[in-house]
């Protein structure tokens, strides 16, 4: 079945940029998400990106994607204390009747 | 701004009760969800539904039922409630690209 997966865990100091890793193992994903959860909240989408791009960006946020690696990365320029928080990668199709596949989650710790 | 709604918020129960969590989106969305999140962050899928009349077990065999009588209400019901069911409850709604969430129920059951 498919998989994703994170590291659980990433603290960098504010202002640095932080990049947070995801591999997922289904060739046939169509569409891949990163999602933000602050604490006692639901998930919030952030930014995703379609499997026949490399790359997307949207103001602080880069999103790169290795299709042939199967790999996923989100990069948060100028770090903030309020971007403190988990992310969580997601894998999809854009049609059919299967759900989103969701990493574990990686907490970001920003240091002041 | 939140167009799905889920209440409770917060729901302390004793063990045997049966409760049902609501899940409401304003959306018209056909597709909607409910995750069940552990203390350690891991999303597991429970129950989905791609319309009215339309429900499906997901990946984790959580004890519950769903119903989808009418596209905007998608409620999970617990028949007998146990402490291995405390947990956050999510439940999430989506048309075309990813999914809008709620802002959960945590439920303990002691």
């Amino acid at each position: 079945g498919e998989d994703v997966e994170q590291s659980l865990f990433l603290s960098v100091r504010e202002g640095d940029s932080s990049v947070i890793n995801c591999t997922y193992t289904d060739s046939s994903s169509t569409y891949l998400y990163w999602y933000k959860q602050e604490p006692g909240a639901g998930l919030q989408l952030l930014t995703y990106i379609f499997s026949n791009m490399d790359m997307k960006q949207d103001q602080r946020l880069t999103v790169l994607l290795n299709k042939k690696d199967k790999h996923l990365s989100l990069r948060i320029a100028d770090t903030q204390t309020g971007d403190s928080a988990i992310y969580f990668c997601a894998e999809g199709p854009d049609t059919g009747r299967r759900a989103l596949t969701f990493g574990s989650g990686t907490r970001l710790q920003v240091q002041p | 701004e939140a167009d799905i709604y889920q209440t409770p918020r917060y729901l302390v129960i004793g063990t045997g009760k049966k409760i049902t969590l609501e899940c409401s989106q304003t959306m018209g969305h056909d597709k909607m969800y409910w995750y069940q999140q552990d203390p350690g962050m891991e999303l597991h899928l429970i129950h989905y539904s791609y319309g009215v009349n339309s429900t499906e077990k997901g990946d984790l065999s959580s004890e519950s039922t769903v119903s989808r009588i009418r596209t905007e209400h998608f409620p999970l019901t617990l028949e007998s409630a146990r402490p291995s069911h405390t947990s956050q409850y999510l439940c999430a709604s989506g048309r075309g690209l990813g999914y809008t969430f709620g802002s959960g129920t945590r439920l303990t059951v002691v």
